[in-house]
This record gives C-alpha cells, structure tokens and sequence, in this order.
C-alpha cells in the first residue's frame, strides 16, 4: 500500500515568519493530496488540497506544491500567526482505493507571538 | 451545510456498558467512514460505508458495530470496550464516484474515555 511520510515532526517559528511542511509518497497512482490542520482536542480541519493533474495551490496564506515526478508535496504558510499552532497531517489517496487516506504522522507547528 | 456533525462530544463508559456513537451530513457525500485517533498519532481508519454499504472493515474488533441507516447518518455502536479502546472517534465523509474522495470533511469527534 501506500507510504506517506512527513517532516518535520515539530516546528516551531516566529510570527510572521513563513512556515514549510514536506511529504513524500510511494504509490504513483496517488492522484488527490489534502491537507489538514487538527487543534487540540478537535477533528481534522481540511485547509487545501490538491490533485495529481495540478502543480500548485493557493489559499490566501497557505499554499501546497506538488512535484509528481519526485513524489513529494509540500504546504507553505506565509505570514504566520499564533493561531496557526496546531498540528498538521499531509494525507495520500487515489480514487480507486474507496476511502482509504494514508496519512503522514503529523507536524506540530508552534507559533511565537 | 459544510459540517460532519457528531455527538455526544464526550463520552464515559464502564466496560460492561453499551452505548453509541452518532453522525450526521448533509453534503450529499455517499462515502462514510469511522476513524480512531490516539493522542499525537494520525487517525487510522476503522470503516467504510458506500451508499449505505459496509465497504471496509479494518479488522476492527466485534465489539464495535457500525450502522448507516440512510445517506446522512452513521452510528458506531458500542459494547465491552477495554480501557485501551479510549481515543478520539472521528466521522469523516467525501464525495462519490469518479471524484472519490474529494471533499473529505471530519467531525469534530468523540472523546470516548472506557473505565
């Protein structure tokens, strides 16, 4: 199956600062890569997303690459905030595995005001 | 309405207990599915409902039972948990069809903590 890894664990950065989440996969059939952002004690929030067909993404501040090639995509937060701390979970899947999201282990991104 | 709805929000249960999880949507998703989320860890999935069907089953212990009742709800029931069965129970729904998987949206969960 699928293996999605993503680094780094924890990082923490200054507000204002932009912020960079990585992760790579295995499978090239993988064809939809969302993003999702979990705050202490609440569901996974997905922030953006991206299909195989697309090599880039943006939403205001937040923005996600994709190198199809390499197999990696990427999230990028510019002009961070306090309120961006939570942790972030890149995730992997293609249409014909019905359901199946194979999720990276999660980034804790802190923020200092 | 862009919401996976489920409650209760938090729940405790003795292991002799019986209880149940509940889920609402109302995106039209005809893709369902029950997750389990333990602290710092990524969710991992449970099951799968496909316009109402079990799909998936992750080798999930019997004594969790899922049900869709229709296209909007899913319930996770529950019977003789362990302690260790204590965790963040996450509802998530998405898209049909040739855009499976699109739209993946999760509730907020229930924390479920067995005693």
């Amino acid at each position: 199956g699928e293996n999605v890894e993503q680094h780094p664990s924890t990082l923490s950065v200054q507000e204002g600062d932009s912020a960079v989440i990585k992760c790579t996969y295995s499978d090239s059939a993988s064809n939809y890569f969302p993003w999702y952002k979990q705050e202490l004690g609440k569901g996974p929030q997905l922030i953006i997303d991206i299909r195989s067909n697309v090599g880039e993404k943006k939403d205001q501040r937040i923005a996600v690459t994709l190198n199809k090639t390499a197999k990696h995509f990427s999230l990028h937060i510019t002009e961070t905030q306090p309120e961006d701390s939570a942790v972030y979970f890149c995730a992997a899947s293609r249409g014909s595995t019905l359901g199946r999201l194979y999720f990276g282990r999660g980034t804790q991104l802190t923020v200092w005001p | 309405d862009t919401e996976v709805t489920q409650t209760p929000k938090h729940l405790v249960m003795g292991m002799t207990n019986k209880k149940s999880l509940k889920c609402e949507q109302h995106m039209g998703h005809r893709a369902m599915y029950w997750y389990k989320q333990k602290a710092k860890k990524p969710p991992e999935l449970m099951f799968v409902y496909s316009y109402e069907k079990l799909s998936i089953n992750e080798s999930v212990p019997s004594r969790f039972s899922p049900e869709c009742p229709n296209s909007s709800l899913l319930n996770l029931h529950l019977h003789a948990l362990q302690p260790e069965d204590s965790a963040l129970y996450l509802c998530a729904s998405s898209q049909e069809g040739p855009r499976i998987n699109y739209g993946y949206t999760f509730g907020s969960g229930t924390r479920l903590t067995v005693v």
